[in-house]
């Protein structure tokens, strides 16, 4: 599986961008980039995906470098029920036919007022 | 609603007694999946199920259990509980396919072995 790396924590100030990195340096050419976020102790919740393009939705945008060994989720103006933990995951190696998953300790976002 | 379920939320029992938790998914998901979560260790993946008895390991499979009689539901058992599988557990699903990987999350049991 390709692993990932994410700062632990960060900072962000209400109405500002937030600018969550992700390194995944070892990605396989057909792995995507999946983000998902934690709110308290919730279950998970789905953001946003991409292969090599960029992407955006509703909730956020996703800028993948060009040799995709790392990628940006952007959330373009936090607000306080944005604070929560961001993870970072790319699809699951060979074993178990690509299906297997693996979430690393992800990214705690505080949003400041 | 389309929703994923888990019973119970909140179990506390003791060491070696027989439990089950509950999965149960409405969206006719081909693909489930088990977590659990612990402090400064993230989300870990249990089992995880392609479909209707095809199961296979995840990240952290030992003293677990999971059976995929019917696809709608995907229990987790613990047949001798210890205090180490303390933790937050989640089940997720998701349809299968090249790509969409959106995994729905359930709200998560809460359980605690003394």
């Amino acid at each position: 599986d390709a692993k990932t790396t994410q700062p632990p924590s960060m900072d962000c100030a209400e109405g500002r961008a937030a600018n969550l990195p992700c390194n995944h340096s070892t990605i396989s050419g057909n792995e995507y980039v999946y983000w998902y976020r934690q709110i308290h102790s919730q279950g998970p919740q789905y953001i946003i995906h991409g292969l090599k393009n960029n992407e955006t939705n509703e909730m956020a945008s996703l800028i993948i470098t060009e040799d995709r060994k790392s990628s940006t989720l952007i959330l373009p103006h936090a607000t306080l029920r944005d604070t929560a933990v961001y993870y970072c995951i790319v699809r699951g190696g060979i074993s178990g036919g690509y299906q297997k998953v693996t979430f690393g300790t992800g990214t705690k976002l505080q949003v400041i007022p | 609603e389309a929703q994923v379920t888990q019973n119970p939320r909140y179990l506390i029992t003791v060491t070696g007694k027989k439990l089950t938790v509950t999965c149960s998914q409405n969206m006719n998901h081909e693909y489930m999946s088990w977590y659990r979560q612990d402090p400064g260790l993230g989300l870990r993946q249990i089992y995880y199920s392609m479909n209707v008895e095809v199961t296979d390991k995840g990240d952290v499979p030992e003293g677990y259990k999971v059976s995929r009689k019917e696809k709608r539901n995907f229990p987790l058992i613990l047949e001798s509980p210890s205090p180490n599988q303390t933790s937050l557990y989640f089940c997720a699903s998701r349809p299968t396919g090249t790509s969409g990987y959106e995994q729905y999350f359930g709200p998560g049991t809460r359980l605690t072995v003394t």
